[in-house]
């Protein structure tokens, strides 16, 4: 039962390159979240997508981009990495309806020198 | 915008002791509120969850008490273990079960003494 997927697990860029990190999930949900977790600042909202083929902004989007081609997966990218976009990143998805516990994956450890 | 906080960053527990962890909301129109636990290296894992016509829901070891009127959240931990040491989270929905809903606060460190 392997959940919540994200690849790769660690990753180190330089700045100016670019990556993109994959989520995938294997439960069925339609929706699904990218969030960043820096020292002291809690988890934050990138981007999300409530099903296949559409993306929104969360609470810090600027510098990524997200597509959502098939609704397992989620996908960020850096186009252009800055060492501020240094962090933790989470993939989360869960289902639609009433409030419920999003499920997390166990991050990408992303460092920018 | 809205936040979620914690009073204690660290909270340090004898093993065997109950353990509480405190979380302060202050959007009244959150109506979902969730508890995570984050080992280290790990992603947040789902603990337990209440509703705001509740104010006290119960799992095993672990209890969630929410308090509206001062907008309060709490999380007890009865027996602590060597394995609860890890990073609390709480979180809030205000959406009314939209996708975006969700405040996370910074957490709180419980360390467990043996």
């Amino acid at each position: 039962n392997a959940g919540v997927t994200q690849t790769p697990k660690f990753r180190v860029l330089k700045t100016g390159q670019s990556m993109t990190l994959l989520c995938a999930q294997d439960m069925n949900h339609e929706y699904m979240y990218w969030y960043r977790q820096d020292p002291g600042m809690g988890l934050r909202l990138i981007h999300y997508s409530v099903g296949e083929g559409t993306t929104a902004k969360g609470e810090v989007p600027d510098g990524y981009n997200v597509s959502r081609l098939k609704k397992q997966n989620f996908l960020l990218g850096l186009e252009s990495a800055a060492p501020s976009q240094t962090s933790v990143y989470f993939c989360a998805s869960r289902h639609t309806g009433r409030p419920q516990p999003q499920h997390f994956g166990d991050g990408t450890r992303l460092s920018i020198l | 915008g809205e936040s979620v906080g914690l009073h204690l960053p660290t909270l340090s527990v004898q093993e065997g002791d109950n353990s509480i962890i405190n979380c302060a909301y202050s959007n009244s129109a959150s109506d979902y509120f969730i508890w995570y636990k984050q080992e280290s290296g790990k992603g947040p894992q789902f603990i337990i969850d209440i509703r705001s016509n509740m104010d006290k829901r119960q799992g095993q070891r672990v209890t969630v008490l929410l308090n509206k009127t001062v907008k309060h959240l709490s999380l007890q931990i009865a027996a602590t273990q060597p394995g609860d040491s890890a990073v609390y989270f709480c979180a809030e929905d205000h959406s009314g079960g939209g996708a975006d809903g969700l405040t996370f606060g910074k957490g709180t460190h419980l360390i467990i003494q043996p």
